[in-house]
């Protein structure tokens, strides 16, 4: 069936680091790609998209591109800053009848100052 | 925007206790879904529904209820709460466009003793 993979964490960092968060999938079709990032106490949002092969998807300094040939989307931000903790998800929707989404388990990154 | 309204956002129940967890949008969405989240084990999908007065099974949907009488609301039942439903619960919505994202209220924390 259809899966996400994704680093485990929790990733820390200092503040102006270099971020990367692996992502990996396996699905029949061809899914659309997200991450969603979660604050503390809070439900998850989305954080950017791809949708087709080599699309590149960005937001808030944050990028990832859908790689169809090694069925990646790592999640990559130049510079982090503090207020970037939180917890990210990357996450696969095929239309099997119900846009159902399928979650990572999820990685949390600590930003230091 | 309201966006994804979840209530109440938490709530302590005895084992054996009943009770209905509420979710409404605003978003004239079709599709609607109720998911779990514990520690290490990212959102698991317990029901969802495609539309008003349809619901389906999930990943885990054992010991739940769904309804989606109204487009708007859809609800998620424990008729016997178990200790092991302690969890964070999300509702989520989206339209039934390809490559949109699931739009999440902030969450009920449940804890049954």
């Amino acid at each position: 069936g259809d899966s996400v993979t994704q680093m485990e964490g929790p990733v820390t960092l200092s503040e102006e680091a270099f971020l990367t968060i692996n992502c990996t999938y396996t699905a029949t079709g061809y899914p659309s790609l997200f991450w969603y990032v979660q604050y503390p106490g809070e439900g998850l949002q989305l954080l950017l998209k791809a949708t087709k092969a080599d699309d590149k998807g960005s937001n808030k300094g944050f990028e990832a591109t859908y790689r169809k040939e090694t069925t990646s989307f790592h999640l990559e931000k130049g510079s982090v800053q503090v207020s970037d903790s939180a917890v990210y998800f990357c996450a696969l929707s095929v239309d099997t009848g119900g846009f159902k989404t399928i979650f990572g388990a999820g990685t949390r990154l600590f930003v230091k100052a | 925007n309201a966006g994804v309204t979840q209530t109440p956002k938490f709530r302590v129940l005895k084992t054996g206790q009943s009770m209905t967890l509420l979710c409404a949008q605003d978003m004239n969405h079709e599709y609607m879904y109720w998911y779990r989240q514990d520690p290490g084990m990212g959102l698991r999908l317990i029901h969802y529904s495609v539309g008003e007065g349809t619901t389906a099974k999930g990943e885990v949907p054992d010991g739940y209820n769904v309804s989606r009488l109204k487009k708007q609301n859809f609800l998620l039942g424990l008729e016997s709460a178990a200790p092991s439903q302690t969890s964070v619960y999300f509702c989520a919505s989206r339209n039934g466009e390809e490559g949109q994202p699931q739009h999440f209220g902030d969450g009920t924390r449940l804890s049954i003793l």
